[in-house]
């Protein structure tokens, strides 16, 4: 149990469209997501917390009108990058936690999802 | 300031063999310490677990270790295969509540025939 899924897996878009990337939970309940960005040979990075049904709270540095994110239920989580520039290339990652149940303070990491624009 | 050490920050081996990654941390408050294995393009997937009072734990040929007074910890893994090599984190945990995470870089393990 505790599968976490990301759609799309890998995408290319151009500069200054919107990207909308998804991440569900797929046999658990989350109360909180996650989401993490990670460049080449670095270590993940908190981006933002979302819990559902509430404003994400986002991390120093991070633009929330850039990086807009949507808790729409318990079980999904949307990251949009809007109007997306090339130094937005990376790897985005999500985690969730569970509603309840055992190790509530796990997180479950999603398979990332890798962006590109060109 | 909050930070996680690990070293080296590559490796490669021959399979078969044995190796260790060593993780350094200067967390607290500090509620659990994992390591994780991230393939190439994926999410990181952990291993172990540790809390404050535990010394070792294990999980097939992964074997953690955890030295609270020191703030050291370290993964062991037996007898080597091809499909170990990744990026291996040591990820320590400051709250209860599982949301404050702090990652290491990783160590990169190249296993070869």
């Amino acid at each position: 149990g505790a599968v976490v899924s990301q759609h799309p897996s890998r995408v290319i878009c151009k500069s200054g469209t919107s990207v909308k990337i998804e991440c569900r939970s797929l046999d658990f309940q989350a109360t909180t997501m996650f989401w993490y960005r990670q460049f080449p040979k670095q270590s993940l990075m908190l981006m933002a917390t979302s819990n559902e049904g509430s404003k994400a709270t986002y991390e120093q540095g991070v633009e929330k009108d850039k990086f807009l994110i949507n808790h729409a239920s318990l079980t999904l989580s949307t990251l949009t990058v809007t109007s997306a520039h090339p130094e937005d290339s990376s790897f985005y990652i999500c985690s969730a936690k569970r509603l309840a149940g055992d190790r509530t303070d796990t997180q479950y990491f999603g398979p990332g999802t890798r962006l590109t624009v060109l | 300031k909050n930070q996680v050490e690990q070293s080296p920050q590559s490796l490669i081996i021959l399979e078969g063999k044995n190796c260790t990654l060593q993780c350094n941390y200067t967390v607290s408050p500090f509620s659990n310490l994992r390591w994780y294995k991230q393939d190439t393009g994926r999410g990181p997937v952990s291993l172990t677990i540790m809390t404050f009072s535990e010394n070792t734990k294990s999980n097939g040929r992964y074997t953690a270790t955890l030295d609270a007074d020191t703030k050291q910890s370290s993964l062991h893994i037996t007898a080597s295969q091809l499909s170990d090599s990744a990026s291996y984190i040591c990820v320590v945990t400051s709250d209860q509540a599982g949301t404050a995470l702090i990652f290491g870089k990783g160590t990169t393990l190249s296993v070869s025939s």
